[in-house]
Formats: C-alpha cells, structure tokens, sequence
C-alpha cells in the first residue's frame, strides 16, 4: 500500500497569506495526486486532479505542482473561505487509492 | 446535477452486519466507477472500496479486505457495500463518490455521507 504523509499537520495562517501544503508518497504515484478540501460538518470537494488541473468552479488562488513521490498545493492568497482541512489522495495504486492524514489550515 | 445520498447507516452491535447503499442521479451511473471512503469521527479521510464501470473491477483498502463487499445494480442507479464482521474501529462517516469520467480514479462528486456507529 502507497502511504501518503501531508505536512504540517495544521497550519496558523492569515486571510491574504501565501500558503504551500505539502504531500509526499511512499513510492512514485506518477501524476496521479488529487487535492481536495473538506470544511466541518461538509462532504469533501475536489479542488485538484491530476497534480496541477483545478476542478470546474475552482478559484485560481489554487494550484498544485509536484511530480513521482513530492506534491504540493498552493493557495495564493487566502480568503476567509479558504480555512478548511486539505486532503492529498493518490490515485496510481489501483486496486488501492490512499489519502494522506490532512492539513487544517487555522486562523 | 449530480446527486449522491447515502442511506442505511445506525448503530450496529459488534461482529454484525450492516449494508450501505447510495442512491445515484443527474448522470448515467453505468458509464462511472464508484467508490466508497470513510471518516472516523474527528479524524482523516481513509479510502475504503472502489468499483469499476463494468463492476468486475473491485478494491478494497487494507483495513477492509475480506470483510466488505462493494456491488453496483445499475438498473437501480444504486452503488453497495455490504460491511461484515464490523469493529468499533468502523465507526465512521461513510461516503459515496464518483469516480471521474476517464476512470482515473480520483473522486469527483461525493454525497453527504451515512454515519455508522458500531458499539454494544
């Protein structure tokens, strides 16, 4: 099984802050790395598939880049809106897609 | 518009059974890869199952294999997972998503998930 590691656990940040998440893999995952955001009490919601493609209705203030086991998601500055948990998920391990254990991003 | 709801979670005793089902509309289901991911209560994402368009594709994360079963009745729009031998280590939201179009396997819609508490 692929294991994926997020850091930092939780982030402390401001709203107009710069903001890198930042997942790694286990093994090369090739391309195959989604994003996607989860607020309390709400399903999750897909920001970013394949490494670096925002998901239809996904503001530009988001973008990933990486590649093989070093991924990253970027939110350029960020709106109050933003303050979510973030999700890494591989998805080149079939019969076995694994998530990373998530970022918080705080206030 | 895509709609995903999940039904027949409740709390169920150790070492029983308990069947999820999730209800599919505003696509056409036989044409999607369908999975399944659970939530613990405060805690992080953890993929669960996953089943192709054709339904003969069929994964299972670790903590799972031999114990649940995913199925798909494309007749009915409807996405299963029948879940045996449940722990308190189950207990969780449990969540329906769509696989996206090419069949890449990332999850492009989720429905608002069924809770499923284990506990004597």
């Amino acid at each position: 099984e692929i294991v994926m590691t997020q850091s930092p656990g939780t982030l402390s940040v401001s709203p107009g802050d710069r903001v890198t998440l930042s997942c790694w893999a286990s093994q090369s995952v090739s391309g195959n790395l989604a994003w996607y955001q989860q607020k309390p009490g709400q399903a999750p919601r897909l920001l970013i598939y394949a490494t670096s493609t925002r998901a239809t209705g996904i503001p530009a203030r988001f973008s990933g880049s990486g590649s093989g086991t070093e991924f990253t998601l970027t939110i350029s500055s960020l709106q109050s809106e933003d303050f979510a948990f973030y999700y890494c998920q591989q998805y080149d391990g079939w019969p076995s897609y694994t998530f990373g254990q998530g970022t918080k991003l705080e206030i | 518009e895509v709609q995903l709801v999940e039904s027949g979670g409740g709390l169920v005793q150790p070492g029983r059974s308990l069947r999820l089902s999730c209800a599919a509309s505003g696509f056409t289901f036989h044409n999607f890869g369908m999975h399944w991911v659970r939530q613990a209560p405060g805690k992080g994402l953890e993929w669960v199952s996953a089943i192709s368009p054709d339904g003969y594709g069929l994964g299972y994360g670790d903590s799972v294999k031999g114990r649940f079963t995913i199925s798909r009745d494309d007749a009915k729009n409807s996405l299963f997972l029948q879940m045996n031998r449940l722990t308190d280590e189950d207990t969780a939201f449990y969540y329906c998503g769509r696989e996206d179009e090419a069949a890449s396997g990332y999850i492009d819609n989720w429905g608002q998930g069924t809770l499923v508490t284990v506990s004597s």
